[in-house]
């Protein structure tokens, strides 16, 4: 099956800088790389989602992109805030019946003000 | 708020018992995931139903099991519970399966076997 790995486990950064958290996954039928965040307390949330026909996808200060070659994704935060504070998961799905996704285990971010 | 809703949010118990996790789904999402959040196993998936029928399974052990009701709530009941049992259960619903699309998660039930 499908497995993802996540980098790092836990990132800290300085208000304002940028953060970066990377995933690869190992099934090159996978088509579908969502991201979630998730607050302490809460359950994730889905902050931002690519398709493998595409590079790169923006959503103001948060962007992602994908290398299918190489098989790895990555999330870009740009000028971090504190309430960028959370959880993130990236994950990886494919079709075929469901697009159950197979999840990464988790980056802790934590910006400082 | 996602708009689905687990209870109950926290439960104790002691090894060797059996619980049920309740789960609402989003009004008109057909789709209903379990997911397993432990703190050395990340978010790992247990079972899907769709409509009423089990559509996919993953790690799921065989103490543990799940259905979904004609109202498309879902109830995971967990048997014979052992200390690694402990954990986040979370429940998410989408629209459809089989469309790559986003899951809508719960805020989770915590179980804590003692």
């Amino acid at each position: 099956g499908e497995n993802v790995e996540q980098h790092p486990s836990t990132l800290s950064v300085q208000e304002g800088d940028s953060a970066v958290i990377k995933c690869t996954y190992s099934d090159s039928a996978s088509n579908y790389f969502p991201w979630y965040k998730q607050e302490l307390g809460k359950g994730p949330q889905l902050i931002i989602d690519i398709r493998s026909n595409v590079g790169e996808k923006k959503d103001q200060r948060i962007a992602v992109t994908l290398n299918k070659t190489a098989k790895h994704f990555s999330l870009h935060i740009t000028e971090t805030q504190p309430e960028d504070s959370a959880v993130y998961f990236c994950a990886a799905s494919k079709g075929g019946g469901s697009y159950i996704p197979t999840f990464g285990r988790g980056t802790s971010l934590i910006v400082h003000p | 708020d996602s708009g689905v809703t687990q209870t109950p949010k926290h439960l104790i118990t002691a090894t060797g018992q059996r619980v049920t996790l309740r789960c609402s789904p989003r009004s008109g999402d057909l789709s209903v995931y379990w997911y397993q959040q432990s703190l050395d196993q990340g978010l790992q998936f247990l079972i899907q139903y769709y409509n009423g029928e089990e559509r996919a399974k993953g790690n799921i052990l065989e103490r543990f099991s799940a259905q979904q009701f004609p109202d498309l709530h879902s109830e995971l009941n967990l048997s014979s519970l052992e200390l690694g049992d402990s954990a986040l259960y979370f429940c998410a619903s989408s629209v459809g399966s089989g469309i790559a699309g986003e899951l809508f998660f719960g805020e989770g039930s915590r179980l804590t076997v003692l």
